[in-house]
């Protein structure tokens, strides 16, 4: 079956931009998350929704950074006034249940010139 | 706030031995701790996963253990192939079930 499903796989915008990557999970998960991993980093999380809300905000870099999820499928993640720092992977993985494997997305590379 | 540390950061084995990555984590209400790989370029992808009510599980040539009461946890890899040469990341979850910290991963060079 589908897995989960991310776009662009590349984006190279300029420094001040804004950017939109979205995150199509698997149908069904009710759980979805956004990390970010940097070149031969690990994985820092970003952010999680349950059905379309998130509770815990607390890992968004800045107040640059923004998501929504909608009708508890498709979430996008925004990234204003694009920064060089900004320059990463960013991986969305859904999973159906709380504390159940996550499967990852392909990512989307992120390069700020 | 929720943390989880993992160590070696780099390991590097003799094929047909052993590999051993240890975690510990800061939430005493962590409940789950899946371990992913992650070979080059490739997405993290679950290896094995233990829950809170057992102490040890095994799945062919990969083992984990908890101990919950001193907060850490470790994968054991016997027999090590170069195929087993990745990126090895320890997770826990935190905040009800739904949030899942990683560690900072542990790359395994395995020698032929």
């Amino acid at each position: 079956g589908a897995g989960v499903s991310q776009s662009p796989s590349n984006k190279v915008t300029e420094k001040g931009k804004d950017v939109e990557l979205r995150c199509d999970p698997i149908s069904g998960h009710t759980a979805l998350y956004w990390y970010r991993q940097s070149l031969g980093q690990g994985l820092e999380f970003l952010i999680y929704f349950q059905g379309n809300s998130a509770p815990d905000k607390s890992g968004l870099p800045s107040d640059r950074f923004s998501a929504e999820r909608t009708g508890g499928s498709v979430s996008t993640l925004t990234i204003q006034r694009t920064q060089q720092e900004d320059s990463a992977v960013y991986l969305c993985a859904s999973s159906p249940l709380m504390n159940t494997e996550a499967f990852f997305g392909q990512g989307t590379r992120l390069t700020v010139v | 706030g929720e943390n989880v540390e993992q160590h070696p950061s780099t390991l590097s084995v003799q094929e047909g031995d052993s590999a051993v990555i240890k975690c510990t984590y800061s939430d005493s209400a962590s409940n789950y701790f899946p371990w992913y790989k992650q070979e080059l370029g490739k997405r993290p992808q679950l290896i094995i996963d233990i829950r809170s009510n057992v102490g040890e599980k095994k799945d062919q040539r990969i083992a984990v253990t908890l101990n919950k009461t001193a907060k850490h946890f470790s994968l054991h890899i016997t027999e090590t192939q170069p195929e087993d040469s990745a990126v090895y990341f320890c997770a826990a979850s935190t905040g009800g079930g739904f949030k899942t910290i990683f560690g900072a991963g542990t790359r395994l060079f395995v020698k032929a």
